[in-house]
């Protein structure tokens, strides 16, 4: 069965330091998402992606993020410039479909430490 | 702004036995779409029921089955006979209709399910 994959599962970075998450989404998906979850706290929406651009973002998303879909293959999350509250666990998803039939597919996520 | 609301961090039950999961969640909106997500140890997401809130008649899906009170904004899962393999963490969340694939969380419920 496709899989939504992320690399790495497991990243340590010093702060200030520049992080990309990469995902590989299902081949034939339209929409991809980047959430995270901060420990203890709720798992939240970051941005969604279609079409090669932004649709949307939350307000964590700020400038020190960026996405991009370089191969049409990987979807990747860029933080420029690690702060300690980044440390997080970073999920990205996938769907074919939007609304109610749309069901979106998980990664297992990436664990983020910032030092 | 949209919140969902889990109210029991963790829950146990017997194998065998029935448990109910509780989330209720504040909009002003007439029309929406819940979930309910398990995250089994180590693994991704996966979509476990949903329901249109226009549809009256709860959703089900085999041992799964919601109990969706619109007036009340109370959106509960029941899991019946339960296995060890639903020993997860499950995500309450909300979506708006306006096509964006965009979920809102709830907190998780840790749920294990004792032999």
């Amino acid at each position: 069965e496709p899989e939504v994959t992320q690399t790495p599962s497991h990243q340590v970075t010093q702060m200030g330091q520049e992080v990309i998450l990469r995902c590989v989404p299902i081949s034939n998906h339209l929409y991809f998402y980047w959430y995270r979850q901060i420990l203890g706290q709720k798992v939240e929406f970051l941005v969604s992606f279609y079409n090669n651009e932004i649709s949307e973002k939350s307000e964590i998303f700020d400038d020190q993020f960026s996405v991009e879909r370089p191969d049409g293959s990987n979807f990747t999350l860029k933080i420029r410039s690690t702060k300690l509250e980044d440390s997080a666990m970073y999920f990205c998803a996938s769907t074919l479909t939007l609304g109610f039939s749309g069901e979106l597919f998980f990664g297992e996520g990436s664990r983020l430490t910032v030092l | 702004a949209q919140t969902v609301t889990q109210s029991q961090p963790e829950m146990s039950v017997q194998e065998a036995e029935t448990v109910t999961l509780s989330c209720t969640y504040d909009t002003s909106e007439n029309n929406y779409y819940l979930f309910w997500y398990k995250q089994p140890p180590s693994r991704q997401m996966i979509l476990v029921i949903r329901q249109e809130a226009y549809k009256q008649q709860n959703a089900t899906e085999n041992r799964f089955s919601v109990n969706f009170q619109k007036a009340a904004k109370s959106f509960s899962l029941k899991i019946s006979d339960s296995q060890l393999g639903d020993t997860a963490m499950y995500f309450c969340a909300f979506m708006t209709t306006s096509n964006t694939g965009k979920l809102i969380f709830g907190q998780g419920t840790t749920l294990q399910v004792k032999p």
